[in-house]
């Protein structure tokens, strides 16, 4: 089946700092979801990217999906406390279902 | 504007009880999903339901699991003699149609003693 690997497993910054993550599949995926969660909760949609080589924003978070299809890289810029959390990147092709990668674990150091 | 509503959000069993877990889509939304999350772990995909049809049920275990769709109420996924492996974040998540976004509820808890 499809697997999707996201590196790296955990982050510690300092606030302020930037952040990049990514996600690469063995197979090709015509969707790419970033979901963030926090603790207790269940995964809330931040970006979505539906073509090779979007590159699409939402505040301080810019998302892109690679134009070989199979990754796809998260920035933050300038973190802050509430992005503590862990990173989950996702796939689909066509109308499967979604496929979940292992998580990035982000630590904000005071 | 309700979101992806589950319950309960903390369910305690015992080894060989049934549990129940329930999930209301967003409104307009006819694809539900459930999904298990173990500890430190990431969401594994269990089912796929489209109003009363199970589209893909290939990550839901074949004895004890089933999962239901029905035309009026809520998605349900039940777990039948749990045992202490059941133990786990059950979310489900539901989108307009197959392949889009999903947006997840809060999950249910369940714990088998």
């Amino acid at each position: 089946g499809q697997q999707l690997n996201q590196s790296p497993q955990s982050m510690f910054i300092q606030e302020g700092e930037d952040v990049s993550m990514n996600c690469t599949s063995s197979s090709i995926f015509n969707t790419w979801l970033w979901y963030k969660q926090d603790p207790g909760e269940g995964p809330v949609l931040l970006i979505a990217l539906y073509k090779a080589g979007e590159l699409t924003s939402n505040g301080r978070l810019t998302a892109q999906f690679g134009i070989t299809r199979k990754d796809s890289f998260l920035n933050i810029s300038a973190s802050i406390p509430s992005d503590v959390g862990i990173y989950f990147c996702a796939g689909t092709f066509g109308n499967e279902k979604l496929t979940f990668g292992t998580g990035t674990r982000l630590t904000i150091i005071p | 504007n309700a979101g992806v509503m589950q319950n309960p959000r903390h369910l305690v069993r015992r080894r060989g009880q049934e549990a129940r877990l329930r999930c209301s889509p967003m409104k307009g939304h006819s694809h539900v999903y459930w999904y298990r999350q173990l500890p430190e772990e990431g969401l594994k995909f269990m089912v796929y339901l489209q109003k009363e049809n199970i589209i893909d049920e290939s990550g839901m275990p074949k004895e004890r699991f089933s999962a239901e769709f029905p035309k009026e109420g809520p998605s349900i996924l039940r777990i039948q003699q749990v045992v202490r492996g059941d133990s786990a974040a059950y979310f489900c998540a539901s989108s307009p149609g197959g392949g889009e976004k999903l947006f997840f509820g809060s999950g249910t808890q369940l714990s088998v003693l």
